[in-house]
């Protein structure tokens, strides 16, 4: 079934670490998202993508980095600057052939331990 | 600058009942909205999207307006089931570049 795959679902940080979020999608959309939701808050986007080998940064990219080296693929690390890093993150996907709907992953918990 | 508010932040509601969830938006000069459902820790699924130029979209027991004028879109949920709960979202869509603005979401609570 064509879709977005987070993982992991779980993840925990220590301080000072990197760490990676991986988003692969089989839709074969164009464009991909990551959002950060925290309890009782809409959606903030961080980093978007429009096509491979570009991207642009969103509302909240400080302590943030993506690639696109693949159109399937969008990974976002959370860097060891971002200081309150815990949340859940939202990849997401569309492009203007779907009608421009958008559709989500099951989306990661990053927790600092 | 374009602002989303969804009010109330959450709701209650008897499980049968007709209901009504509300979103305004500040800029009327938009190019889509959406509605969309998200059940706890989970991700969203798109419930409707209305376009623009459009004024309604249906779905179901799902009914989704939109009044650019005004700067509001409402859900309309007929005979509601305990299934139904979860949080709502809407999101405006502002350009051609996908960017979508985000309201807070209704916590919708159906009691059996």
């Amino acid at each position: 079934d064509g879709g977005i795959t987070q993982s992991p679902k779980y993840l925990f940080r220590k301080e000072g670490q990197n760490v990676t979020l991986s988003c692969e999608q089989n839709l074969n959309h164009d464009a991909m998202y990551w959002y950060r939701q925290d309890p009782g808050q809409g959606l903030r986007l961080i980093y978007y993508s429009q096509i491979v080998n570009d991207f642009q940064k969103g509302d909240i990219a400080e302590g943030y980095s993506v690639s696109r080296e693949k159109k399937e693929s969008f990974p976002l690390t959370v860097t060891s600057a971002q200081k309150n890093p815990t949340a859940f993150y939202l990849c997401a996907s569309t492009d203007e052939f779907s009608g421009n709907t958008i559709y989500f992953g099951e989306g990661s918990w990053l927790t600092v331990v | 600058k374009q602002e989303v508010t969804q009010i109330p932040a959450a709701l209650s509601v008897p499980e049968g009942e007709n209901l009504v969830l509300n979103c305004s938006f500040t800029d009327s000069a938009i190019y889509n909205l959406q509605w969309f459902r998200q059940d706890p820790g989970k991700g969203l699924t798109s419930l409707l999207l209305i376009q623009s130029s459009q004024r309604e979209q249906t779905s179901g027991r799902l009914n989704a307006s939109l009044d650019k004028s005004s700067g509001r879109s409402t859900l309309y949920i007929a005979a509601s089931q305990p299934g139904d709960s979860a949080t709502y979202l809407c999101a405006v869509r502002r350009g051609s570049n996908y960017q979508l603005i985000w309201g807070a979401g209704t916590k919708l609570i159906i009691k059996p």
